[in-house]
């Protein structure tokens, strides 16, 4: 059973279009909650990560928004550009840990 | 440069003809993982390393062994392959977590006839 689940799984949008993510946990002993941008043949890279003492975090155009009453949090894509397309994972573990769980991911489009 | 290699990329086989998927990272990396990717079930943890000798299950260790002898290597052995575990696998390395930066390798396709 998938310990985060992620949504949707496949969004499309226009040039300038804000693609929203969202992921949603049980195990309320996570404290790291990565997201991996993964392109066509290539292995996942780290975007952006946030631990749950923030409620939100920006890295250019990328911003995490994190709910810990609700065990959620989000990705949002400020701006989106054709070169953003890409499959985004949402990503999870506790402090320190060796294990990570992962979202299903979402495949974003961004069209031109 | 930096990098993870995994070798080979690309692998057909058939069931029960064993086979290992090679991984190996120059960045001096205590911790080391592999993943298996499918389409709906995003990526799953087979094994990870913490360091030389140590190595524990992920969620899906079944049908999988590692070793890990050197710091820079992690091999992943399938003894007896089968057709479910046609899978697209990565190797990753990070300083000591997961909770640090992971460096993921390109990624090797397995199908399994």
């Amino acid at each position: 059973q998938q310990q985060v689940k992620q949504s949707p799984q496949s969004l499309i949008v226009q040039k300038g279009g804000i693609p929203i993510i969202n992921c949603a946990y049980e195990n309320t002993a996570f404290d790291y909650f990565p997201w991996y941008q993964q392109f066509p043949g290539k292995g996942p890279a780290l975007l952006i990560a946030i631990r749950p003492d923030v409620s939100e975090k920006k890295e250019g155009r990328f911003t995490i928004s994190f709910n810990k009453s609700a065990k959620q949090f989000s990705l949002h894509i400020m701006d989106s550009q054709p070169g953003d397309s890409a499959t985004y994972f949402c990503a999870a573990s506790m402090h320190r840990d060796y294990k990570l769980s992962f979202g299903a991911g979402t495949t974003v489009t961004v069209r031109a | 440069e930096a990098q993870v290699t995994q070798n080979p990329r690309y692998l057909i086989t058939v069931t029960g003809k064993k086979l290992t998927v090679t991984c190996s990272q120059n960045m001096n990396h205590e911790y080391m993982s592999w993943y298996r990717q499918d389409p709906g079930l995003g990526l799953r943890q087979i094994y990870y390393s913490m360091n030389v000798e140590v190595t524990d299950k992920g969620d899906v260790p079944e049908g999988y062994k590692v070793s890990r002898k050197e710091k820079r290597n992690f091999p992943l052995i399938l003894e007896s392959p089968s057709p479910n575990q046609t899978s697209l696998y990565f190797c990753a390395s990070s300083l000591r977590d997961v909770t640090d930066t992971q460096y993921f390798g390109p990624g090797t396709r397995l199908t399994v006839l």
